[in-house]
């Protein structure tokens, strides 16, 4: 089955303690992408990446690191967190070949909550 | 820059009622238009997609059509149904711009029996 998987699907820590929320994609897609939830704000790309080893922010990158050393891996790394940090986080993928409308797949999203 | 504005909700209809979500563009290029819906504790999946001016977009009920002399591409269903309930997210997509998509700020929709 094509999809998008995230691990973990929720999380509760304290500011400051590193974590990793992991993204994987089955569908050999080049193109993927980080984004935050929040209410009344829809969805806020924080980091992409074009492919293995490329890399680039979005809209709202500040406190978060990415890394593509694999094509189906695509994890987000939160350094020190912080308490504005929480939301709801979702991976997407697609593909960047035929088609040009761009759909992007969505994992089933990481709820977040730093104390 | 390029951007999405979609009416706020939440909306709250009874079962069989029309439902209309508006949604307006703001794009320098020529903009693909999609339509994505949020089921509770789940990610985001395409409900519909239009790629160009006066393509009309349909799945599930669902209906919307570019317009690019609005600027629009708003959301229809002639009856709802109660496993309509969700949140949709108004989005477009330049093509050809590092794949990069604009999202509106996404309108919860409740249908009661």
């Amino acid at each position: 089955e094509a999809q998008v998987t995230q691990n973990p699907r929720y999380l509760i820590t304290v500011t400051g303690k590193k974590l990793t929320v992991t993204c994987s994609q089955n569908m050999n897609h080049e193109y993927m992408s980080w984004y935050r939830q929040d209410p009344g704000l829809g969805l806020r790309q924080i980091y992409y990446s074009m492919n293995v080893e490329v890399t680039d922010k979005g809209d709202v990158p500040e406190g978060y690191k990415v890394s593509r050393k694999e094509k189906r891996n695509f994890p987000l790394i939160l350094e020190s967190p912080s308490p504005n940090q929480t939301s709801l986080y979702f991976c997407a993928s697609s593909s960047l070949a035929g088609e040009s409308y761009n759909e992007q797949f969505f994992g089933p999203g990481t709820r977040l909550t730093v104390l | 820059g390029d951007s999405v504005t979609q009416m706020e909700g939440p909306v709250t209809l009874s079962e069989e009622a029309f439902l209309t979500i508006n949604c307006t563009y703001t794009a320098t290029g020529y903009p693909s238009l999609f339509w994505y819906v949020q089921y509770p504790g789940e990610g985001l999946q395409l409900l519909l997609k239009a790629t160009k001016a006066d393509d009309k977009g349909s799945n599930k009920g669902f209906e919307a059509t570019y317009r690019k002399e609005t600027t629009s591409f708003h959301l229809e269903k002639g009856s709802v149904q109660v496993s309509d309930s969700a949140v949709y997210f108004c989005a477009l997509s330049i093509p050809y711009n590092n794949n990069d998509m604009r999202f509106g700020a996404g309108t919860r929709l409740t249908v009661k029996p």
